[in-house]
C-alpha cells in the first residue's frame, strides 16, 4: 500500500540553525500539507500547498517557514532560524484529487529537538 | 475560534467490551470528519472518515455523526488491548482542507 515518507525520522540542532524536513507524498497525491505537534498537545496544521503554491497556512506558519516541492517527488519544510519552541514532531501529510475522498494520509513524522 | 473538543480520558475498558468515544466541533458549516489513532509516539493512522449523518461500519469501528448536535463518535466494538491508543478526532470545515483536530482521547484496553 502507498504511503508517505518522511526524513529524517530525528533531527537535532543548534538554535538559529536552519532545518530542512523531507517528505516524499503519496504518488499520485497533489495536495500536500505539514502538521506539527508539541509532545502532549493537539496536532496543529502549518500549511498546505497544491500546484507550486501555498494554498493556505495558519498563523504558526511565519517568515521563518517555508515549503517547496523542489522536484516531482519530494515537499520539503525548512525553518530559517529555528527557536526553542519549534521543537516538536512534524508531520507530512497528502491527498488525492478534489472530488474524491479527502482523507489526508500522514507519513511517520520527524521529531525536531531544537538545543 | 473554531475548536475540536474530546474528553482526554483515560477511558478504560475491558477486552471485548465496547468503547464509545465522542467529540464536539464548534463550526456547523463542517463538512468532513475523521477517526484517526495515535500509539504514543507516532504519527496519526486513519481509521474512518464520515460526511453524511447517521452511523458508518468497517469491521468493528463505526463512526455515528449528528450534525445538528455537532457531534461525531466512535464505537469500537470487541475491544481489544492492541486498540490502546489515543484517537483523534478530525474535522474538515468548509472552504478550507485543513483539519483541526481534538487533543484526543487516551483509550485503554485492560487484558
Amino acid at each position: 500500500e502507498p504511503e508517505v515518507t518522511q526524513t529524517p525520522s530525528h533531527q537535532v540542532t543548534q538554535m538559529g540553525q536552519e532545518v530542512i524536513l523531507r517528505c516524499v507524498p503519496i504518488s499520485n497525491h497533489l495536495y500536500f500539507y505539514w502538521y506539527r505537534q508539541i509532545l502532549g498537545q493537539k496536532v496543529e496544521f502549518l500549511v498546505s500547498f497544491y500546484n507550486n503554491e501555498i494554498s493556505e497556512k495558519s498563523e504558526i506558519f511565519d517568515d521563518q517557514f517555508s515549503v517547496e516541492r523542489p522536484d516531482g517527488s519530494n515537499f520539503t519544510l525548512k525553518i530559517r532560524s529555528t527557536k526553542l519552541e519549534d521543537s516538536a514532531m512534524y508531520f507530512c501529510a497528502s491527498r488525492g484529487l478534489a472530488g474524491a475522498t479527502d482523507t489526508q494520509y500522514f507519513g511517520p513524522g520527524t521529531r525536531l529537538t531544537v538545543l | 475560534q473554531k475548536e475540536v473538543e474530546q474528553n482526554s480520558g483515560p477511558l478504560s475498558v475491558p477486552e471485548g467490551a465496547i468503547a464509545s468515544l465522542n467529540c464536539t466541533y464548534s463550526d456547523r458549516g463542517s463538512q468532513s470528519f475523521f477517526w484517526y489513532r495515535q500509539y504514543s509516539g507516532k504519527s496519526p493512522e486513519l481509521i474512518m472518515f464520515i460526511y453524511s449523518n447517521g452511523d458508518k461500519e468497517d469491521g468493528r469501528f463505526t463512526a455515528q455523526l449528528n450534525k445538528a448536535s455537532q457531534y461525531v463518535s466512535l464505537l469500537i466494538r470487541d475491544s481489544q488491548p492492541s486498540d490502546s491508543a489515543t484517537y483523534l478526532c478530525a474535522v474538515r470545515m468548509d472552504s478550507s482542507y485543513k483539519l483541526i483536530f481534538g487533543s484526543g482521547t487516551r483509550l485503554l484496553v485492560r487484558p
